[in-house]
């Protein structure tokens, strides 16, 4: 059984730095084919894409919030990392990360996702 | 960057058919994949490769993709499948590589 589960702090204040999370398990982040995402959903919008890291560490970035994101994985642990720089309020949103398995059935669909953890920025 | 553009909402009575249309350049050149998201929940993949479906979800949900367009069909609609949906490509053609979702469309049972 295929799980993800993201962690961090659930209150952060302006300009600091946030540091997410996600734990994994049913499935190893060395096997060809395995990319681990993170999504973000402000309260009552539209979800917004951040960023990818894959098997191979290739890493990719949303264009808008590259220069605030860092991504890193960590396969003995089988955790992935995502860094936000700068946080302000309007980065307050649910985070989520979010599997794709290209090889399976599914290509760059994300088949399993985690509950997601809110995150608050405020003073 | 690539855009996708959805309708905010499509209502639609109980039995009938709910049609939620995704527009992108050439979308039907793209892979293009689905999720249905109930209130207070995370995504669950709905449909992938334009049309195919993962095995928990439905017969009742189909999709389509050709020239600008793509769409998600949903047959039979029940109470149940009240939901915000979201389609999502993945960009390979520009300089920066990555997941592009669609704003999102709030589909009401009525």
């Amino acid at each position: 059984q295929v799980t993800l589960r993201e962690s961090g702090p659930a209150l952060v204040k302006p300009t600091q730095t946030l540091t997410l999370t996600c734990t994994f398990s049913g499935f190893s982040l060395s096997t060809s084919g395995m990319c681990v995402n993170w999504i973000r959903q402000p309260p009552g919008k539209a979800l917004e894409w951040l960023a990818v890291i894959d098997w191979d560490d290739d890493k990719y970035y949303s264009t808008s919030l590259k220069t605030r994101l860092t991504i890193s994985k960590d396969t003995s642990k089988n955790q992935v990392v995502l860094t936000m720089t700068n946080m302000d309020p309007v980065d307050t949103a649910t985070y989520y990360c979010a599997r794709i398995s290209y090889y399976d059935s599914s290509g760059y669909g994300m088949d399993v996702w985690g509950q997601g953890t809110t995150v608050t920025v405020s003073s | 960057s690539y855009v996708l553009t959805q309708p905010p909402s499509v209502s639609v009575a109980p039995g009938q058919t709910a049609r939620i249309t995704c527009g992108g350049n050439n979308i039907g050149s793209e892979n293009v994949y689905w999720y249905q998201q109930k209130s207070g929940q995370a995504p669950v993949l709905a449909v992938y490769y334009d049309s195919d479906r993962p095995s928990e979800i439905p017969e009742r949900f189909s999709g389509s993709n050709s020239g600008n367009t793509a769409t998600l069909t949903i047959s039979r609609v029940e109470a149940g499948d009240e939901a915000d949906y979201y389609c999502q490509v993945f960009d390979t053609s520009s300089d920066h590589p990555g997941v592009v979702f669609g704003g999102g469309t709030k589909l009401t049972v009525l």
